[in-house]
């Protein structure tokens, strides 16, 4: 079964600055997903950014970006210029591309703090 | 907002008791997926529905069941409830059942379980 792990419980950056949320995933599957999700207070899940492991360029979205390594089955999320609106926990999650479903494994999430 | 909703906001009741939650999909999505996540844990895959029929299932418990009807909204049955049941339990919909789909979350229920 595919694991995802999330090291960093919780993590802090100073407002503007950039900070690196690590994970790293284990799967047997040569094609698949990569995705960072952000939680807010209010709970709702957000696609901050999504990679598919057959691209070997690095997924950007603005001030999001990842750091994909497909043979260190690392995947890591850089935010750029940090805002007070990124505080929130990000979860990293792995899905497959098995046509038997294509529910997410997700990591435990990093609690994101941003320090005005 | 995701399009995706689901009722009720809130849930509070006892242990043994039937519960059951409700999710309406992004209109035109015929996949609806059900997670759970408990206190400080990630996100756990319980069961998927595509046009009514199951397409996949993950840590479902038996004492939880689901059923997607035809006018595709979903209803997930928690029963027996203990209160390690209590979670936040997750909806997501996506337009069909590819790997390529984005996932749309609901903004989630949260069962009190005491």
């Amino acid at each position: 079964a595919q694991t995802v792990t999330q090291s960093q419980p919780e993590m802090s950056v100073q407002e503007a600055e950039t900070v690196t949320l690590s994970c790293t995933y284990d799967t047997s599957e040569s094609d698949y997903y990569l995705f960072w999700y952000k939680q807010p207070p209010s709970r709702q899940m957000i696609l901050v950014i999504r990679q598919e492991a057959y691209k070997q360029q690095n997924a950007t979205e603005n001030r999001f970006s990842v750091n994909f390594q497909k043979a260190a089955k690392s995947f890591s999320l850089k935010i750029s210029d940090s805002q007070l609106g990124d505080a929130a926990m990000y979860f990293c999650a792995y899905r497959s591309t098995a046509p038997t479903g294509n529910q997410f494994y997700f990591g435990t999430g990093t609690s994101l703090t941003v320090i005005p | 907002d995701s399009g995706v909703t689901q009722t009720p906001k809130h849930l509070i009741t006892a242990t043994g008791q039937r519960v059951t939650l409700r999710c309406s999909p992004r209109s035109g999505d015929l996949s609806v997926y059900w997670y759970q996540q408990s206190l400080d844990q990630g996100l756990q895959f319980l069961i998927q529905y595509y046009n009514g029929e199951e397409r996949a299932k993950g840590n479902i418990l038996e004492r939880f069941s689901a059923q997607q009807f035809p006018d595709l909204h979903s209803e997930l049955n928690l029963s027996s409830l203990e209160l390690g049941d209590s979670a936040l339990y997750f909806c997501a919909s996506s337009e069909r059942t590819s790997s390529t789909d984005t996932q749309y979350f609901g903004p989630g229920t949260r069962l009190t379980v005491l």
